[in-house]
């Protein structure tokens, strides 16, 4: 069962603070994505990796950074937390080369700024 | 860019059939995809069209028209568990075939 895991599902963090977000993958996916979810805008991605060590900016990669030192991790930074961050935060890789490359989805990551 | 739209809710009966629609505007299409995400789960795929026509699997099925700009998702013989947002995406190879969401559609199935 192909699995994608999130270290938190709940997340409180202070204004100003660095926050990791974790995610891991057991699906030998080269293609690991950000995204966060808020209401009525829908998924909008943040960074992507298409292979270890590679990253790429997303449509709002402002206020974040990641990191892929292997290839079955992707970790999503705040470097300095603030309340317009306040999010649903969801991690997803995918396999280049299929037919359709179908997204798999982590169970996210709600986090509060305060 | 792109541009994505489907309505925000929609509520449907149970036993019933539901149609959900998504039209998008892209430069490069690549294929459409239609998730399901119930309430504070992850997306799961549901299905994928690239070519214009229908796609059908159990009781969902999906429509394309690339001509249009349109696409469809219709849920037969509607279940309970079938309320859930549904979320319409767009691969454009010329935004490196990365995935463009829409806002997602609220389903809600009264018994």
């Amino acid at each position: 069962d192909v699995k994608v895991t999130q270290s938190s599902r709940y997340l409180v963090k202070r204004t100003g603070e660095k926050v990791f977000l974790e995610c891991v993958q057991d699906m030998d996916h080269e293609n690991m994505f950000w995204y966060r979810q808020d209401p009525g805008l829908g998924l909008r991605l943040i960074y992507f990796s298409y292979d270890v060590k590679m990253k790429e900016k997303g449509d709002i990669p402002e206020g974040y950074s990641v990191s892929r030192e292997k290839k079955e991790r992707f970790s999503l930074i705040l470097e300095s937390a603030s309340t317009n961050q306040t999010s649903m935060y969801l991690c997803a890789s995918s396999r280049t080369g299929a037919a359709y490359n179908e997204q798999f989805f982590g169970p996210g990551t709600r986090l509060t700024v305060l | 860019g792109q541009n994505i739209d489907q309505p925000t809710e929609m509520t449907a009966t149970e036993g019933a059939i539901v149609q959900i629609n998504c039209t998008y505007q892209t430069s490069g299409f690549n294929g459409l995809f239609w998730y399901q995400q119930h309430a504070g789960e992850a997306p799961t795929f549901l299905s994928y069209n690239v070519l214009d026509g229908l796609e059908e699997k159990g009781r969902f099925s999906s429509f394309l028209s690339r001509s249009k700009g349109y696409s469809y998702l219709l849920l037969k013989e509607l279940q309970m568990k079938d309320s859930a947002s549904y979320l319409c995406a767009v691969r454009d190879r010329e935004a490196g075939n990365m995935l463009t969401f829409g806002g997602g559609t609220r389903l809600m199935v009264k018994p």
